[in-house]
């Protein structure tokens, strides 16, 4: 059974903070990464992909990667309050039809 | 870009009754299609993937007679949830995929309610 573990939250940081959100996975096959955002209500929205061990930088957000450790995270700078929501973390499973899985997500809640 | 189309967003119907949604990828061939299921306050399960001119491939302990999946064209697919009842009330979205190894694009999402 593959298995995606995410903190489930809630997680909560102040406006203009750093939010780390983490995300272990059992499928050592997995190459390929995916983070998402999902609104209350809404459907998932891509935030970032990472395929590469190290840290991939989009803006505010910079996912993290080590393969060996079966270990991937997304880093916030500066949270606002529109990014509450909660965020999944899917790798894509090697082989078996190009399967996302995805975490339970961690609920993230902006203060100001 | 790759944009997914996925109507109706809401529908409410009556138990017993079959409830059609579609899902349309609108710039980009959609080799695999993805259709998930979402309970309050729980992630997404993957209920079935399909590809374009095959039957779909169900996950464990989704009734593939209940969930009928069609994936006629590269920007179709559509997921028909015969003889609806109350327990099948959920958010249901589907997933495109061109096959490359970027992420999937996601439908707006069908919330149905079954009275």
């Amino acid at each position: 059974q593959k298995e995606v573990e995410q903190n489930s939250g809630p997680l909560s940081v102040p406006e203009g903070a750093i939010a780390s959100l983490n995300c272990t996975y059992s499928d050592r096959g997995s190459q390929s990464f995916f983070w998402y955002r999902q609104y209350s209500g809404k459907s998932p929205e891509l935030i970032m992909s990472i395929y590469s061990n190290g840290d991939k930088e989009d803006g505010r957000f910079t996912a993290q990667l080590n393969k060996a450790s079966q270990y991937v995270s997304l880093l916030i700078r500066d949270s606002q309050p529109s990014d509450s929501a909660t965020y999944l973390c899917a790798p894509k499973e090697r082989g078996g039809g190009n399967k996302l899985t995805f975490g339970t997500g961690t609920q993230l809640k902006v203060e100001l | 870009g790759a944009v997914v189309s996925q109507h109706p967003s809401r529908v409410i119907c009556k138990s017993g009754t079959s409830v059609k949604i579609e899902c349309r990828s609108l710039d980009f061939q959609a080799t695999t299609m993805f259709w998930y299921r979402q309970f309050p306050k729980q992630s997404l399960m993957l209920m079935a993937t399909s590809n374009e001119g095959s039957k779909a491939t169900y996950e464990q302990g989704v009734e593939k007679d209940k969930f009928l999946i069609n994936h006629a064209s590269l920007t179709l697919s559509t997921l028909t949830v015969t003889s609806a009842h109350p327990e099948d009330s959920s958010f249901y979205i589907c997933s495109a995929s061109n096959g490359g190894r970027y992420g999937y694009t996601f439908g707006s999402g069908t919330r149905l309610t079954v009275v």
